[in-house]
């Protein structure tokens, strides 16, 4: 069982549509992070969230994380094919050692 | 760029076999994580130095060893190869200390085939 359960796992959608991420625990996180990989390289971090309810806003990519830092969304509105990945949520577990354990991953096609 | 460099970027070896991945971190940052990522397992830790000595032990497996040098840059040994360690191995380097986020930033990986 994953520590971190994202959803879906995978995701098709056309282009200029909206979709949303879910990342859910039932672990508190003292912080979460965002991350998108494309095929063959290494994830590039795009957002770390640290207090309950917070939200923050990357262009098109709004990532929120619940009031009781268990879980965490990502929204992208109008998506574009450069949107195109697989994005990984990652969090650092309240009182630990301050590892990241990751999400197995969203894989996101955006299709022209 | 992330800043992290890692060689090499492909290996292709038979079973039984030893190799050496090498990572070298983002200028000013101690700690180096090492990540497997399979398709079936997700992105997996391993292992993490901070200023050259371990601090943390992951999912890695005995046959598998890491040091950090004193020019931070680390190395991961996997040795007695299997075809279930093919894999893309990641490293990662974040600042270290004690703040709450533990900002990593990752390498372009070394895609390790084992025949």
């Amino acid at each position: 069982t994953q520590l971190l359960e994202q959803s879906p796992q995978f995701l098709s959608i056309q282009e200029g549509e909206n979709l949303t991420v879910y990342c859910n625990s039932s672990s508190v996180f003292s912080s979460l992070q965002w991350y998108r990989q494309e095929p063959g390289e290494g994830p590039v971090l795009l957002v770390t969230v640290v207090t309950g309810g917070e939200v923050k806003k990357l262009k098109r990519l709004t990532f929120q994380f619940g009031d009781a830092r268990k879980d965490s969304s990502l929204h992208i509105t109008a998506a574009q094919p450069g949107d195109t990945g697989l994005y990984l949520c990652a969090g650092v577990l309240s009182g630990s050692a301050r590892q990241l354990t990751f999400g197995s991953g969203t894989q996101l096609t955006v299709l022209p | 760029d992330s800043g992290v460099t890692q060689t090499p970027k492909h290996l292709i070896t038979a079973t039984g076999q030893r190799v050496t991945l090498r990572c070298s971190p983002r200028s000013g940052d101690l700690s180096v994580y090492w990540y497997q990522q399979s398709l079936d397992q997700g992105l997996q830790f391993l292992i993490q130095y901070y200023n050259g000595e371990e601090r943390a032990k992951g999912n890695i497996l005995e046959r598998f060893s890491a040091q950090q040098f004193p020019d931070l840059h680390s190395e991961l040994n996997l040795s007695s190869l299997e075809l279930g360690d093919s894999a893309l191995y990641f490293c990662a380097s974040s600042v270290g200390g004690s703040g709450k986020s533990n900002e990593q930033f990752f390498g372009p990986g070394t895609r390790l085939t084992v025949l």
